[in-house]
Parts: structure tokens; C-alpha cells; sequence
């Protein structure tokens, strides 16, 4: 089965950095995505990392380590609309997605 | 842009009767996926389908579940007798065909609520 960790819950003051991590434990491995989701709304695709390492999307940024089975997304400058609830998801052979918990970030000025 | 589209966005039924729900992928897409979210949890996988048939369903994903690709536009997810567990968001999702196309486009959600 899957199993991700994420932190419940994150606060951060417009214009700074915030990193939010996840843990994983899965049985197929082909990757590790980030998507948003905002109040109500529906996901949206963030970033994907098959390899370790950093990939960079404007402000925001997704690292991956197979090996420690470990991933993070930073967001950088800090706006108070990313307001919302961050998820990681493993991607299994059949490019389905499975879901963390989710973290709630809230951007406070 | 095109996007995945879902109808109805709330639907009301009473425990035991027959829902389904609508969605209608992005054209080009072959990928077609049913999540659910119960309110304030994590999003779950519930099926995925590829070539007209299931390529991989979940736990949830019961004999109460069933999907189908009716016409070449509209992918349809059947509950045939909803129980009040079953309230949740819905969400379908599509992504293209390859290797490397993980990025999934969900569709806006409807909203069960089984009374």
C-alpha cells in the first residue's frame, strides 16, 4: 500500500520562504507530484519529480530523494492567494495518483 | 484552455438509490481517473481507466462502483445503491497518453450528499 506524511498545517508571512515536506511509503514508485487545492476548488498540478533532485516552476520549486524516500515543495515569495492546502501524491505504474494528508498553508501579511 | 468538465455539481439522493455522475475529459486525453474527497480529508483514489477498460481500481472501488465510457466524449461513474458514506466530492481527472505526461487535470467536482 501507500502510506505519505505531510505536516497538517503551516503558517507564513507574505514575501518569505516556506517548505513543506512529505514522507512516502509505497509499493511502485514512479513519482512524486504537488498539487494545490484551494477552498472548494478542485486540485491542481503543481510539479513533478521522477528524479532526485530540484526542479524549479517560477516561485515555486519541488526536491526529491529516492533514496530517503523524502520530498519537499518550497514556495517562494509568498502571496497571500497561495493560501491553500498543499498535497504530495505518488505516482504508481498505472500514473495513478495516491495522496498525502495534505497541509494547510496559510499566508498571513 | 480546455478543461475536464462535471455534471451535476451537487447532487442530493437518498440512501439506497442510484447515482451517476458525469464528466467529460479533455479531448485528446486517453487517461481517465475518479477520485473522491471526504469533507476535510485527503483526495483518494477510487478508479483509473485506459483503452475502455478499468487499468486499476482501489479498495474503495466496490462492487457498487462502476464505470463506463459511454460515447467517445463522456466518462460516467455509477454508485448503484448509495450509502450515507459515500457523501464526498468527486472529482474525474484526465491526462495524455506518454511517458513523462504525469500532470493530471481534474474537472471542478461534484458535490454527493447522501441523505
Amino acid at each position: 500500500g501507500q502510506s505519505l506524511e505531510q505536516p497538517s498545517e503551516v503558517t507564513a508571512v507574505e514575501g518569505a520562504i516556506v517548505q513543506i515536506n512529505c514522507t512516502y511509503q509505497t509499493s511502485g514508485f514512479y513519482g512524486l507530484s504537488w498539487y494545490q487545492q484551494h477552498d472548494g476548488g478542485a486540485p491542481t498540478f503543481l510539479s513533478y519529480n521522477a528524479l532526485d533532485g530540484l526542479e524549479e516552476t517560477g516561485r515555486f520549486s519541488s526536491f526529491l530523494s529516492r533514496s530517503d524516500s523524502y520530498g519537499y515543495l518550497l514556495l517562494q515569495e509568498l502571496q497571500m492567494k497561495d493560501s491553500a492546502s498543499y498535497f504530495c501524491a505518488v505516482i504508481t505504474g498505472a500514473n495513478n495518483l495516491f495522496f498525502g494528508t495534505g497541509t494547510r498553508l496559510t499566508v498571513i501579511p | 484552455e480546455p478543461e475536464v468538465t462535471q455534471t451535476p455539481s451537487h447532487q442530493v439522493t437518498q440512501m439506497g438509490q442510484e447515482v451517476i455522475l458525469r464528466c467529460v475529459p479533455i479531448s485528446n486525453h486517453l487517461y481517465f481517473y475518479w477520485y473522491r474527497q471526504i469533507l476535510g480529508q485527503k483526495v483518494e483514489f477510487l478508479v483509473s481507466f485506459y483503452n475502455n477498460e478499468i487499468s486499476e481500481k482501489s479498495e474503495i472501488f466496490d462492487d457498487q462502483f462502476s464505470v463506463e465510457r459511454p460515447d467517445g466524449s463522456n466518462f460516467t461513474l455509477k454508485i448503484r445503491s448509495t450509502k450515507l458514506e459515500d457523501s464526498a466530492m468527486y472529482f474525474c481527472a484526465s491526462s495524455e497518453t506518454g511517458a513523462f505526461s504525469y500532470e493530471q487535470y481534474f474537472g471542478p467536482g461534484t458535490r454527493l450528499t447522501v441523505t
